[in-house]
């Protein structure tokens, strides 16, 4: 059973750039979050679909994040304008809707913004 | 408001010994999840463990055990003869929207475990 998968593991970039991740769920999971997570501290809520609708988005996604899951199955989160403070690993997970709330993670991003 | 808190930020044992890792949540709803996640340095989030409210059974699994408490709003895991490859970051998180809504789990700041041979 294929588990949740994140490309690419690591991302390095200039201050100002726009970044681009890609999660793909564990098959059949329908529901899909993002999280972020910085050094020392525990993972921070960002963004969660269910199928391709987006129903709920964290304050702390600014208005330079965007995360789209355009058929119901991978998705993608951006970076436009990317910041010094944007730096963290960010984390996807998916779950089933069927009894289980568990969330299963896959090995996250970790974007460095020089 | 919810908030989960892990008091201990790091915890250092000798290998065989016994260790309790604390949590303690506040939410005001009636029905809710709680879980434990492992972060090894790789950076991965396991999922280990997940209890619902109305569910107060303690669970072992091996050398792990979980003590869920309502009275006292704790999840207390413990491992028994710790082992080196026990070393690594545990997170306790909690969610509150079952059933239909959103799920996101609201994680503590974890503890880092490090056992020693």
């Amino acid at each position: 059973d294929t588990g949740v998968s994140q490309d690419p593991r690591h991302k390095i970039t200039k201050r100002g750039q726009n970044v681009t991740f890609r999660c793909d769920p564990i098959s059949e999971h329908n529901r899909l979050y993002w999280y972020r997570q910085t050094l020392g501290q525990g993972p921070e809520f960002l963004t969660y679909f269910q199928n391709e609708a987006q129903l709920e988005k964290s304050r702390l996604l600014s208005d330079r994040f965007s995360a789209e899951r355009p058929k119901g199955s991978f998705s993608t989160l951006e970076i436009q304008r990317t910041e010094q403070g944007d730096s963290a690993m960010y984390l996807c997970a998916s779950s089933s809707p069927w009894g289980s709330e568990t969330q299963y993670f896959g090995p996250g991003t970790r974007l460095l913004v020089l | 408001a919810q908030k989960v808190t892990q008091a201990q930020t790091e915890i250092s044992v000798v290998e065989k010994e016994d260790v309790t890792l604390d949590c303690v949540y506040e939410t005001r709803d009636t029905t809710y999840y709680l879980f434990w996640y492992k972060q090894p340095p790789s950076g991965e989030l396991v999922f280990l463990i997940r209890r619902n409210s109305f569910d107060e059974q303690n669970e072992i699994s091996g050398r792990y055990s979980w003590n869920f408490q309502k009275s006292t709003s704790s999840f207390n895991f413990t491992i028994t003869a710790s082992q080196v490859v026990d070393s690594a970051v545990y997170f306790c998180a909690l969610t509150t929207n079952y059933g239909g809504s959103q799920g996101n789990l609201i994680f503590g700041k974890g503890t880092k475990l490090s056992v020693k041979p």
